[in-house]
């Protein structure tokens, strides 16, 4: 069965400092791939997607993500965070041509202005 | 372009009860997705309607079932409420029966008592 996983549960970071976030999936397959964020209060909201192609993909608000194949991740980053950047970041999977996405647990992040 | 709307925001049932939860579907989107996410947790994959029929369910007991209307509108109903049921309720919206890019609404908070 696919799965997700999200090794970081909690991160804590000062402004202007850089973050990284794991994320693993288990599936041998081709894959799509999100990140999605949720502010305090506010809905899920698509951060990038990777579907194809450059494995470096730049998200909104200067995240980026990159997918290695060959470990099975697609880990997301930001060189410098913002007191605004505090919310809750969910990793998910989804195989092509299929209905279901798989989530991860989540990794909450606080920045500290 | 009107998002993904959730009713009622937030909902206290008694175990044993009933509930029925409402979608409106991102306008131009025929599929709904519905999900559970627990405190902590991601979401987790209940089922998908794509054009008024269910598509793909998840690992979710038959008291968990749905409809989707002719507007692509969709209700999760929930039977015989347990404990365990109170969670955020999400639904998001997407187009076609390959799940891409999903849009979520705000979500429901059922509490169960």
């Amino acid at each position: 069965a696919q799965s997700v996983s999200q090794h970081n549960h909690h991160v804590i970071l000062s402004e202007a400092a850089s973050l990284e976030l794991g994320c693993n999936y288990s599936y041998g397959g081709t894959v799509n791939l999100f990140w999605y964020v949720q502010y305090p209060g506010q809905h899920l909201q698509l951060l990038l997607k990777y579907f194809s192609g450059d494995p470096l993909v730049k998200g909104i608000k200067g995240f980026e993500a990159e997918f290695i194949k060959s470990k099975f991740s697609f880990n997301l980053r930001k060189p410098s965070v913002q007191w605004s950047d505090t919310a809750e970041y969910f990793c998910a999977v989804n195989v092509p041509g299929t209905y279901k996405y798989i989530f991860g647990t989540g990794t909450r992040l606080k920045v500290l202005a | 372009e009107t998002g993904v709307t959730q009713s009622p925001t937030h909902l206290i049932k008694t175990r044993g009860q009933q509930v029925t939860l409402r979608c409106s579907s991102q306008s131009g989107h025929n599929t709904v997705s519905w999900y559970q996410q627990a405190l902590g947790q991601g979401p987790q994959f209940i089922f998908q309607y794509y054009r008024e029929e269910e598509n793909g369910r998840g690992n979710f007991p038959p008291r968990f079932s749905g409809l989707q209307f002719p507007n692509y509108s969709s209700e999760l109903n929930v039977n015989a409420l347990e404990l365990d049921d109170s969670a955020l309720y999400l639904c998001a919206s997407s187009t076609g029966q390959k799940t891409y890019e999903q849009y979520f609404g705000p979500g429901t908070r059922l509490t169960v008592t």
